[in-house]
């Protein structure tokens, strides 16, 4: 079993839909929670971070983290074509450790 | 925001020969250095950590002698592929922890094609 779980889609909306993005986990020593956005052949780009179970809001995403079941979202509303990537959840337990991601999401937003 | 700049960013080598990937922190120090691998329609698998001044730690399976990695200075890592063959061929990833808030920041990947 992966440490984290992510569906890797593809998931396909129309332009302003309401986009739900999904992780779980195992490891319950995990404590910070990160979305990344990654485009193709590029690195990825933070959305997202927050610590410990909670919601924090940032425009148009929304992350919510609940320890209590080992689950992370990401929500993005009116979605615009240029969210068009690939979406991934990442987490890691105290001190500066690597991440451990999720196997990314890649989104569609059809014009 | 904090920058890390990783070059090249693509590369095409021969097999055999060796190739080196840079990363450099811009506008802050990076003690630590995180180098990943990617293939194609998958995640980012931790190969290994370096921090500045001491030798890095290779994640399980990852052949330190293969992969050489120096973290000279504070702000520059860099990641050695030597004696490459096509099955080294993957999207390269580095990333350090940013001192201002827990985000990490990632270089904008290396593409090495191994013919």
């Amino acid at each position: 079993q992966k440490e984290v779980e992510q569906d890797p889609g593809p998931l396909s909306v129309p332009e302003g839909a309401i986009v739900s993005l999904n992780c779980t986990y195992s490891n319950s020593a995990f404590q910070y929670f990160m979305w990344y956005r990654q485009y193709s052949r590029k690195g990825p780009e933070l959305l997202m971070y927050t610590y410990s179970s909670g919601n924090k809001e940032d425009g148009r995403f929304t992350a919510q983290v609940d320890k209590s079941s080992k689950y992370i979202s990401l929500f993005i509303r009116d979605s615009q074509p240029s969210d068009s990537a690939t979406y991934l959840c990442a987490m890691s337990g105290t001190g500066r450790r690597a991440l451990t991601f999720g196997s990314g999401t890649r989104l569609q937003v059809q014009p | 925001g904090a920058v890390v700049s990783q070059h090249p960013s693509w590369v095409i080598c021969k097999s055999g020969t060796s190739v080196k990937i840079e990363c450099r922190s811009l506008d802050f120090q990076a003690t630590t250095m995180f180098w990943y691998r990617q293939f194609p329609k998958q995640s980012l698998m931790l190969m290994a950590t370096s921090n500045e001044g001491s030798k890095a730690t290779y994640e399980q399976g990852v052949e330190k002698d293969k992969f050489l990695i120096n973290h000279a200075s504070l702000t520059l890592s860099t990641l050695t592929v030597t004696s490459a063959h096509p099955e080294d061929s993957s999207f390269y990833i580095c990333s350090a922890p940013e001192r201002a808030n827990y985000g990490y920041t990632f270089g904008s990947g290396t593409r090495l094609t191994v013919v």
